[in-house]
Order: C-alpha cells, then sequence, then structure tokens
C-alpha cells in the first residue's frame, strides 16, 4: 500500500549542474503533476502528464526545465544547469483516472524533493 | 483561467471554530478541493465539494456556492494540530492550479 514516494529527498548541487528528480506515483494512477514549492510560497505547477503523454507543459518556468514519464509510471524531472533560484521543494502528485460519476479525484502528493543550489 | 483569492494568515484560540474562505474564478466549473499542508509537509486531501451545500466531515466541513465561486472551509473544536496551511483547488483536467493557501495558527 505504498504512496506516491520521491528521490532524493534531499538534493544539495552546486550552480551549473544538472539534477534529475525522481517520481513514483501509487500503482496504477494514470494522472502525474509536478509543482514546485518556495518556501513560504504557494505551489507552483510545472508540468502533467496523462499516462506518458504531457499534454500540458505551460508550467515549466524554462527550456532548462524537461520531464518525461515511462511505462505510466515512474516519472523524472530533470533541471539542467541549475540556478540558485531553482532553490525549492519540488512534489509530484498522482491521481487515479476518472471513473463513473466522479470527474475528478484528489491529489496525493509525494514527500517532496528539497533542492538546494548552492 | 483561474484566479483564487485566499486570506493569507488566520489566527483562531484553541477548541474555538475558524472559517477559511476561497473565492474563484474559472473558466468551467468542476466543483473545489480543500488540502492541508503542515509546514514541512506535503499536502493532504481534505474534501471535494462538486454540488452546492455543506459537507461535513467531523470537526471540518467544506461549503460551497456555484453560483457565487465561492467555497469555505469550516474547522471545529480547534487542535493544536490544525495549525497548518489550508490550500483550495478547483479541479481540472491539466494545469492544476492551487491558491497560495491560508496559514493558520491556533494559539492555547
Amino acid at each position: 500500500g505504498a504512496g506516491v514516494s520521491q528521490s532524493p529527498s534531499n538534493k544539495v548541487t552546486e550552480k551549473g549542474k544538472d539534477v534529475e528528480l525522481r517520481c513514483d506515483p501509487i500503482s496504477g494512477h494514470t494522472a502525474l503533476y509536478w509543482y514546485r514549492q518556495r518556501l513560504g510560497q504557494g505551489l507552483e505547477f510545472l508540468i502533467y502528464f496523462q499516462g506518458n503523454s504531457a499534454p500540458d507543459k505551460s508550467g515549466l518556468p524554462s527550456d532548462r526545465f524537461s520531464a518525461e514519464r515511462t511505462g505510466e509510471s515512474v516519472s523524472t524531472l530533470t533541471i539542467q544547469r541549475t540556478q540558485q533560484e531553482d532553490s525549492a521543494v519540488y512534489l509530484c502528485a498522482s491521481t487515479r483516472a476518472p471513473t463513473a460519476g466522479t470527474s475528478y479525484n484528489e491529489q496525493f502528493f509525494g514527500p517532496g524533493t528539497r533542492l538546494t543550489v548552492l | 483561467g483561474q484566479n483564487i483569492d485566499q486570506p493569507t494568515e488566520m489566527t483562531a484560540t484553541e477548541g474555538a471554530i475558524v472559517q477559511i474562505n476561497c473565492t474563484y474564478q474559472t473558466s468551467g466549473f468542476n466543483g473545489l478541493f480543500w488540502y492541508q499542508q503542515h509546514a514541512g509537509e506535503a499536502p493532504t486531501f481534505l474534501s471535494y465539494n462538486v454540488l452546492d451545500g455543506l459537507e461535513e466531515k467531523g470537526r471540518f466541513s467544506s461549503f460551497l456556492s456555484r453560483s457565487k465561486g465561492y467555497s469555505y472551509l469550516l474547522l471545529k473544536e480547534l487542535q493544536m494540530k490544525d495549525s497548518a496551511s489550508y490550500l483550495c483547488a478547483p479541479p481540472n483536467a491539466g494545469k492544476s492550479t492551487f491558491g497560495d493557501g491560508t496559514t493558520l495558527t491556533v494559539k492555547p
């Protein structure tokens, strides 16, 4: 009965390096979301996957950010040439597919990856 | 697009009742979610209102008025552990937008 898991839990990197963040959604959840949350601020939508496709990438802040999802399961968020402004907690969430009578389901969040760019 | 407004901060006393409001504008109506986020933790689901009216779940209730684009979360018999941020979110198939959250501080 595992929930959403993310790795690493903490990542400290130097400015200019690339980082890869991983999300393992709940098994069978078709939709997957990535968010960024800076200290003391709200959730900032980054990208949404339905299955393995990403119909909405509008939240990615720059071309340094990319994400992929394979096998309708694991997703990775990659940040290239990290900047200090990228320091934040990166949260992943997944949801079940809609069923009869339920158009939308709640999001289950992982514990997040705290990224610190020095 | 979606514009979501919530008060930034609220303070209440242990044992009291507090109401956290959320107003939103959305291009389509799909109900409203409420989530709770304790400091340093991920958000967790509290409620989802699809129809107008009040839904009660123990100490927590959530109200929705679709015509007014208005919702509130009512917390009764406040406990210290209720100190957290409360986020409202209109669901959407795709881009998911949350309010910035209302930080509730419960004092003894």
